[in-house]
């Protein structure tokens, strides 16, 4: 049985480009979240996505967008890239959104590392 | 704001020793606190959790401690092996319809050594 699928799982971009990135959710699974992790820190979370609609967005700039298919994939798109995006990009999924606070478990694929240059 | 304080950040532990990660968070609308585990190049799995009306939980080598007076919570991993060495986050959640997201903290690199 699949995993969280990324794609791609590693990306060079320069300043000012835009970039796309592709995941893939556990068959089943409904809820997806995007996170970015900087080296040697912990991941912070960017979006949720629950049934194609937002549940939660983190402290993160308009350039930063998402979306979640009928599928249950998503993408996550950021504009005008700057150095400091450069980062571990992960995606998780889950059976639900945590809205019912049920013991539920994320589940992380590996990421796409975007270089920024 | 860094809502979740994680300490230490790197540790090196002997082979069967214990290893202990210690966390401690802010908001008190935090309900669900999981302990995720992370080798290079891949994403981090969920290891254990627990919810704040419990003060301990065990599965395996691993076990949680919540005090949730003292807003802290730790990881012990009983019997270390090599395998274990990796990097460890903890993390807390909060659960409300329109703001749904886990806090992770900083991080801490073990090292278990022969």
């Amino acid at each position: 049985d699949a995993g969280v699928t990324q794609s791609p799982t590693h990306l060079i971009k320069t300043r000012g480009q835009h970039v796309t990135l592709r995941c893939s959710p556990i068959s089943g699974h409904k809820s997806v979240s995007w996170y970015q992790q900087v080296l040697g820190q912990g991941p912070q979370f960017i979006f949720q996505y629950y049934e194609k609609e937002e549940r939660g967005r983190g402290n993160f700039p308009d350039r930063f967008s998402a979306r979640q298919f009928p599928n249950y994939s998503s993408e996550l798109n950021v504009n005008a890239l700057l150095l400091g995006d450069s980062a571990l990009y992960l995606c998780a999924s889950s059976l639900e959104g945590f809205r019912r606070a049920t013991n539920e478990k994320l589940f992380f694929g590996s990421g796409t590392q975007l270089s920024v240059l | 704001q860094q809502q979740v304080k994680q300490s230490p950040q790197s540790l090196i532990v002997q082979k069967g020793g214990i290893s202990i990660i210690n966390c401690a968070y802010e908001n008190t609308a935090f309900d669900y606190f999981p302990w995720y585990q992370q080798f290079p190049g891949k994403g981090p799995a969920l290891l254990i959790a627990i919810r704040p009306d419990v003060s301990e939980k065990k599965e395996g080598r691993f076990t949680i401690s919540f005090n949730k007076s003292a807003k802290q919570f730790s990881l012990h991993i009983m019997d270390s092996q090599p395998g274990d060495s990796a990097t460890y986050f903890c993390a807390a959640f909060r659960a409300f319809f329109g703001n749904e997201k886990l806090t992770f903290g900083t991080g801490t690199r073990l090292t278990i050594i022969p």
